[in-house]
């Protein structure tokens, strides 16, 4: 099973960049690597998926080891409403076949 | 920009009754998921639905649940008997492509067994 390794919590001043690890050593040739985050008393929301190439977009950066077994997300000014729970996934074979497994993931406290 | 709804946001039911909780998805999305949080815990993913169908579904997901898409905009799950251990957030969530394409989660509901 991929499994995903972070830090249990993290802090971060407001407006530096906040770069949150993963750990995925088991990870197949074929997953995605998803991070996902969220934000207290609210539903899980998308920041950013890759495969091997380092992606960015509005949110944030993902830079992605050479060999993949580990992964960084990069918020490149952390705001107050970056305050959340940051989730690193990988596909999760199941019972049923594959599903995203969201783990304990890393809380995020910005502070001002 | 185009969101998840959820009905209701808070539900309190009785031990045994049945619930359905709502979910309005993305209006142009193929794939509809439902995941549950007990408070202070991960988030735990309960079924996948594409095509009318089950796709996939954890073991949580036992005979007491049950999805349905009744009218080409609507999501709900059933917990056809609650039990205490059923009190949770319920989260929908929605993706134009299969499930490992970015999810748009719902507000959620919380629903408290009693």
């Amino acid at each position: 099973d991929a499994k995903t390794t972070q830090p249990n919590s993290m802090e971060s001043n407001e407006e530096e960049p906040v770069h949150l690890p993963c750990n995925h050593s088991t990870i197949s040739g074929t997953d995605y690597i998803h991070w996902y985050r969220q934000l207290p008393s609210q539903g899980p929301e998308y920041v950013i998926h890759g495969l091997t190439s380092n992606v960015n977009n509005r949110m944030a950066s993902l830079a992605i080891a050479e060999d993949r077994k580990s992964s960084t997300l990069i918020l490149h000014r952390a705001t107050l409403r970056d305050a959340a729970v940051y989730y690193c996934i990988l596909r999760e074979k199941g019972i049923a076949g594959n599903q995203f497994y969201f783990g304990t993931g890393t809380s995020l406290t910005v502070i001002p | 920009e185009p969101e998840v709804t959820q009905t209701p946001s808070h539900q309190v039911t009785q031990m045994g009754q049945e619930v359905i909780l709502r979910c309005v998805p993305i209006s142009n999305h193929l794939y509809f998921y439902w995941y549950r949080q007990i408070l202070g815990q991960k988030v735990e993913f309960l079924v996948s639905f594409y095509n009318n169908e089950i796709s996939e579904k954890s073991e949580i997901f036992d005979d007491q649940f049950s999805v349905e898409r009744p009218d080409g905009s609507n999501f709900t799950l059933k917990i056809r008997s609650t039990k205490l251990e059923d009190s949770a957030m319920y989260f929908c969530a929605s993706s134009m492509r299969g499930p490992f394409y970015e999810q748009y989660f719902g507000p959620g509901t919380r629903l408290t067994v009693t």
